[in-house]
């Protein structure tokens, strides 16, 4: 069965970076894009980005460019995202999603990871 | 950007009940329109597709609807597992963006 196994909980000092991983299982990793999502404490789910795992073709929203870099390991099935220049805004859960595209009117994210909790604090 | 909007931040209700939760686009969609699942334990869950299309798996007693700008999502009979939030999500026009969320609690 599809499965996306995220790292575990990071606790990080404010301006170092964090990378996240997203290790895909159960179907053909460079056949579908992973998304990634940022959900705020009590908040809503907010797009970061997408990546093409089978080309390594990225798309940002515009407001991580800077802040987020996606990177997929084919060898290993396992997508990445690095965030940079940690503040308290960064705290939050991120979500790896895989992206089912089936037509220009049917696509989705069809599976979820669990989510890695990211503190950042002194 | 488009921004989604769900009014209705939580909702209260009984088991057995049918509930619906609104989602509102900023422009027109399109009927590019998913809703997923969150439960307490942070586990999301697609549910619907392209306004009213039910992804495999979910149960029938979930269903949606809608054009334009407004959208929705229909619980009918609740049980006590549909407790989560609920989140509506565009995908019209890259960033793709999401609903604020509908917090489903029971009465």
């Amino acid at each position: 069965q599809v499965q996306l196994q995220q790292s575990g909980a990071e606790l990080v000092r404010p301006g170092t970076s964090v990378k996240v991983s997203c290790k895909a299982s159960g179907y053909a990793f460079t056949n579908y894009l992973i998304e990634w999502v940022k959900q705020r404490p009590g908040q809503g789910l907010e797009w970061i980005g997408v990546i093409n795992p089978g080309s390594g073709g990225t798309n940002y929203n515009e407001k991580f460019k800077g802040k987020a870099t996606l990177t997929a390991d084919k060898s290993s099935s396992t997508a990445y995202m690095q965030l940079s220049s940690l503040t308290s805004d960064d705290s939050a859960v991120y979500f790896c999603a895989r992206y089912y595209y089936g037509s220009s009117y049917v696509n989705y994210f069809d599976y979820w990871g669990q989510g890695t909790t990211l503190t950042v604090s002194s | 950007d488009i921004q989604m909007t769900q009014t209705t931040s939580s909702l209260s209700a009984s088991l057995g009940d049918r509930v619906t939760i609104s989602c509102s686009a900023s422009q027109g969609i399109s009927n590019y329109l998913n809703w997923y699942q969150q439960k307490p334990d942070g586990t999301v869950k697609l549910l619907i597709y392209y306004t009213s299309s039910l992804h495999s798996g979910v149960p029938s007693r979930f269903s949606g609807s809608g054009s334009g700008t407004d959208y929705s999502l229909t619980i009918s009979n609740l049980e006590p597992e549909d407790i989560a939030t609920y989140y509506c999500q565009q995908y019209s026009k890259l960033p793709w963006t999401f609903g604020g969320g509908t917090k489903l609690e029971i009465k």
